[in-house]
């Protein structure tokens, strides 16, 4: 079965340029996470969706920042414009409905680099 | 004060060794507890839930303690295929549950 699919899984870019990076969730999995990685900070829920309806907005860091899901196998996140201190894996995580287990389903991340 | 906080390491064992790490959280309406392992530029993956009872998985076992707020994951007999980074996640009452809050991670190195 197909894990969570993100991409692209590496982008470097110049500041002040548009960045989207992209999540295919597990089939059937009703929430949809997005996580940033950086060595100070650890890993930060920046937003999630259930039934594609976003939930918790609360640690998008600023208005610089988007998130979409137009439907339940898509959903992106924008940075514009970007900055040096966006550089870090971003990752999209999902789980299915139902008892919370606490198990997230990880991408493999996209590694982003702002110069 | 971070609302979950871990020991960086790196703690560096020998093969065979039993290693322990712990995990103290700030928000005691925190209502779920559970360790990640993550390896080197890979993504995290569920290791284990922690239970109030204490529970084991192999040569994994998981404690929590309420009280002082902290949870610990101890590694029995360790093998070089549990060089990772781990990392304890915490879920807190609200939210549906989905605000599940990682600490920074610690790493693991074990050693021939």
């Amino acid at each position: 079965d197909a894990g969570v699919i993100q991409s692209p899984r590496h982008e470097v870019t110049e500041m002040g340029q548009e960045v989207t990076l992209r999540c295919k969730p597990i089939s059937g999995h009703d929430y949809l996470f997005w996580y940033r990685q950086t060595m100070m900070r650890g890993l930060e829920l920046l937003i999630y969706f259930n039934n594609n309806v976003p939930i918790d907005d609360s640690g998008m860091p600023e208005d610089r920042f988007s998130a979409k899901m137009p439907n339940a196998s898509f959903s992106t996140l924008k940075i514009q414009p970007s900055e040096p201190r966006d550089s870090a894996v971003y990752f999209c995580a999902s789980r299915p409905s139902g008892p919370n287990t606490g198990e997230l389903f990880f991408g493999e991340g996209s590694r982003l680099t702002v110069l | 004060r971070k609302e979950v906080e871990q020991d960086p390491g790196p703690f560096n064992v020998p093969e065979g060794a039993t290693v322990a790490f712990n995990c103290t959280y700030s928000n005691s309406a925190s209502q779920s507890f559970f360790w990640y392992r993550q390896d080197c530029r890979k993504e995290p993956k569920l290791l284990m839930s922690v239970y109030s009872s204490g529970n084991e998985d192999g040569r994994f076992t998981a404690q929590l303690n309420r009280a002082s707020q902290y949870i610990s994951l101890l590694i029995r007999d360790s093998k070089l295929s549990d060089s990772a980074t781990y990392l304890c996640a915490v879920n807190r009452l609200g939210g549906g549950g989905n605000k599940l809050t990682f600490g920074t991670g610690t790493q693991l190195k074990v050693e021939l």
